[in-house]
């Protein structure tokens, strides 16, 4: 079935640093992807999304690529921020499910 | 996007009691879904709720342990019934956007049972 495979955790960065959390997918179909953002104690916001082969989705400096040859979607930042200390989920949607990574939590330390 | 809001936003409760988490949207929208987030794992979604009918349950999810209620389009309640520590989750209310492959969540009600 579909479904997606997210990089384990937790990942400690030093401020400044590349950050690099891997996400591939299985699906039948033809799936938009997203990456959502958990920050302690709040509720999954929509971080990016890209909706077929080839799209970048790109939003706060972070990018994912949509990989088809892959099926990968991984996200990236070229310079991560003590604010950006959170959970970050990959997700896919196929016909009328979404599918939800595990969840990679993030700490980024000064 | 639509602003969504939950309450209560966290509840400690004792064993055996019954909470009840109402989920207010802002505009209008047809369906709306329930997921459960338990410590440190994904999102599970509980059911979907439309308008005017019952609600669509999951496998391994049951409506006498989580009764819904869907009385218009803009409101719902998701009650966790004779709680156990099981149950101690963050239980997320959720809606699609308008491109129907987004998915919008709000900020979660924080379930602990003791």
């Amino acid at each position: 079935g579909d479904s997606v495979t997210q990089m384990e955790g937790p990942v400690t960065l030093s401020e400044e640093a590349f950050l690099t959390i891997n996400c591939t997918y299985t699906a039948t179909g033809y799936p938009s992807l997203f990456w959502y953002v958990q920050y302690p104690g709040e509720g999954l916001q929509l971080l990016l999304k890209a909706t077929k082969a080839d799209d970048k989705g790109s939003n706060k400096g972070f990018e994912a690529t949509y990989r088809k040859e892959t099926t990968s979607f991984h996200l990236e930042k070229g310079s991560v921020q003590v604010s950006d200390s959170a959970v970050y989920f990959c997700a896919l949607i196929t016909g009328n499910q979404f599918y939800f990574g595990t969840g990679t939590s993030l700490t980024v330390i000064p | 996007s639509a602003v969504i809001s939950q309450k209560p936003s966290r509840d400690i409760c004792q064993r055996g009691t019954s909470l009840t988490i109402q989920c207010q949207v802002d505009s209008q929208v047809t369906m709306m879904f329930w997921y459960r987030q338990q410590p440190g794992q994904s999102l599970t979604l509980i059911a979907t709720a439309n308008q005017g009918s019952e609600a669509t349950y999951e496998s391994g999810f049951v409506i006498d342990k989580f009764p819904i209620s869907r009385p218009n389009l803009t409101f719902s309640t998701l009650t966790v019934s004779n709680m156990s520590p099981e149950d101690s989750s963050i239980y997320l209310c959720s809606i699609r956007g308008s491109s129907s492959y987004e998915q919008y969540f709000g900020p979660g009600t924080r379930l602990t049972v003791t």
